[in-house]
């Protein structure tokens, strides 16, 4: 289940099930939304992306839904690895004159894939 | 897909020394921006670095503060000056390619 740790939301999954990591952006004109994984001690590692035309998109064991109407967004991973474990950033693209290409993040949840 | 380094990877500095941030990415880019992540918690944007004309600067930071060049269109640096251990962070370079946006591996800062 979810928990709010002293940073971040934590997501316990076992191996095997699958995770859904939730996301609310803030921007109702962003066009572009990416997940990113983050390992400890690495950069964000890209994961999947979606437009705003789109409402789901699917890749390797991962799936990302959009809501426009309640500006949420969800990342689902299927059968759930230990190497799944990371903390996973939602990110919207402003889309103003002035902010091409400029991304805002969301809080970030660490998921941990129990045995 | 576009691969970014950086370096320093990591750095342990004095407080009021400055460190530069260099990151060089393997294609021309045109947009190039740096982060800021603070321990345990979400990315920040610094400013935007486009080649040839000066960075571009979100609310809170300072060009003062925060110095980047951009000499080209596969490199960057950012400074961090003055620094005081609220400064301690990871520093991230990141870059718009034709897919998507890459990051590089971040630059872990300590200031003591």
């Amino acid at each position: 289940g979810e928990s709010v740790g002293l940073h971040l939301p934590t997501l316990s999954v076992q191996e095997g099930d699958n995770s859904i990591i939730n996301c609310a952006y803030s921007n109702s004109a962003s066009d572009y939304f990416i997940w990113y994984k983050q390992e400890s001690g690495k950069g964000p590692q890209f994961i999947i992306d979606i437009r705003s035309n789109m409402d789901k998109r699917q890749g390797q064991r991962v799936t990302v839904l959009l809501n426009k109407t309640v500006k949420h967004l969800s990342l689902q991973i299927a059968a759930t690895q230990p190497g799944d474990s990371a903390v996973y950033f939602c990110a919207e693209r402003l889309l103003t004159t002035d902010s091409w290409g400029k991304l805002q993040f969301g809080a970030g949840t660490q998921v941990v894939v129990t045995p | 897909s576009a691969v970014i380094s950086q370096k320093p990877s990591r750095d342990i500095c004095q407080r009021g020394t400055s460190l530069t941030i260099q990151c060089q990415v393997d294609s021309q880019v045109t947009m190039m921006f740096w982060y800021r992540q603070q321990p345990g918690q979400s990315l920040t944007l610094i400013a935007t670095a486009n080649q040839g004309s000066e960075a571009t600067y979100e609310s809170g930071f300072v060009i003062d503060k925060f110095p980047i060049s951009r000499p080209n269109l596969t490199f960057s640096t950012l400074t961090v000056s003055n620094m005081s251990p609220e400064d301690s962070s990871i520093y991230l370079c990141s870059v718009e390619a034709p897919d998507t946006q890459y990051f590089g591996p971040g630059t872990r800062l300590t200031v003591l």
